[in-house]
């Protein structure tokens, strides 16, 4: 089973809400990851949590706060958000390797609109 | 700045016709991967290439990892509709889960 699950599906939200993105695996990976895909554009990276600790914060907004409440899971949180921030949030697993063959899997992702 | 440029950015062909598109780097890197990507989807991954010079093949995908591994190529031979789509090359040359994505090639298939 290679699925990482994400809800919801779709999400549309005012500057003012505070709303949350889910992700989950069930691969026994201990990397997760979200990036943030704009239309047309690859995705870019924007936190990475290596054994549920942040390793990685690609100078990302405080808007956007990252938690992983334990290895299979990992949250988005998305408080007072701006509509450039609209975009398709993509989760990804991986398992690191000792030969760094670690493969990232997706999930199929949040289409945020911020309005 | 470690970068990954795609070629072609865009390519329009008939069905049954070949192609190959490019991902070049200069920097060298453990292992690469290639995905798919559908509108509003996530990547779908097609391969990992690991060993500089190897060649996996997938159906009509033929994908190589340059000798240096710094550079990969996807083949497809005789292109089929359902081959539209978004296609993706991306890896951490850093060792620190710092992935990066190829600039993406656009590939539209014609009946």
């Amino acid at each position: 089973d290679t699925e990482v699950t994400q809800t919801p599906k779709h999400l549309v939200m005012g500057m003012t809400n505070k709303k949350s993105l889910k992700c989950e695996q069930h691969m026994g990976h201990r990397a997760m990851y979200w990036y943030k895909q704009k239309a047309k554009k690859p995705p870019e990276l924007m936190f990475v949590y290596s054994y549920e600790k942040l390793s990685i914060n690609e100078s990302v907004p405080s808007r956007f706060s990252p938690e992983c409440p334990n290895s299979s899971l990992l949250n988005l949180h998305l408080h007072a958000l701006q509509p450039e921030d609209s975009a398709l949030y993509l989760c990804a697993s991986s398992q690191p390797g000792q030969r760094r063959t670690d493969t990232q899997y997706f999930g199929p992702g949040t289409r945020l609109t911020v309005l | 700045t470690q970068l990954l440029e795609q070629s072609p950015q865009f390519l329009s062909i008939q069905e049954g016709e070949n192609l190959t598109v490019y991902c070049n780097s200069s920097s060298v890197f453990s292992s690469l991967q290639w995905y798919r990507q559908e509108p509003g989807e996530g990547p779908v991954l097609l391969v990992t290439v690991v060993t500089g010079g190897e060649v996996k093949k997938l159906k009509r995908l033929t994908f190589q990892f340059g000798d240096a591994r710094k550079d990969s190529s996807l083949h497809i031979t005789a292109a089929q509709p359902g081959d539209t789509g978004l296609y993706l090359c991306a890896g951490d040359a850093s060792g620190t889960y710092k992935y990066i994505f190829g600039t993406g090639t656009r590939l539209k298939v014609l009946a």
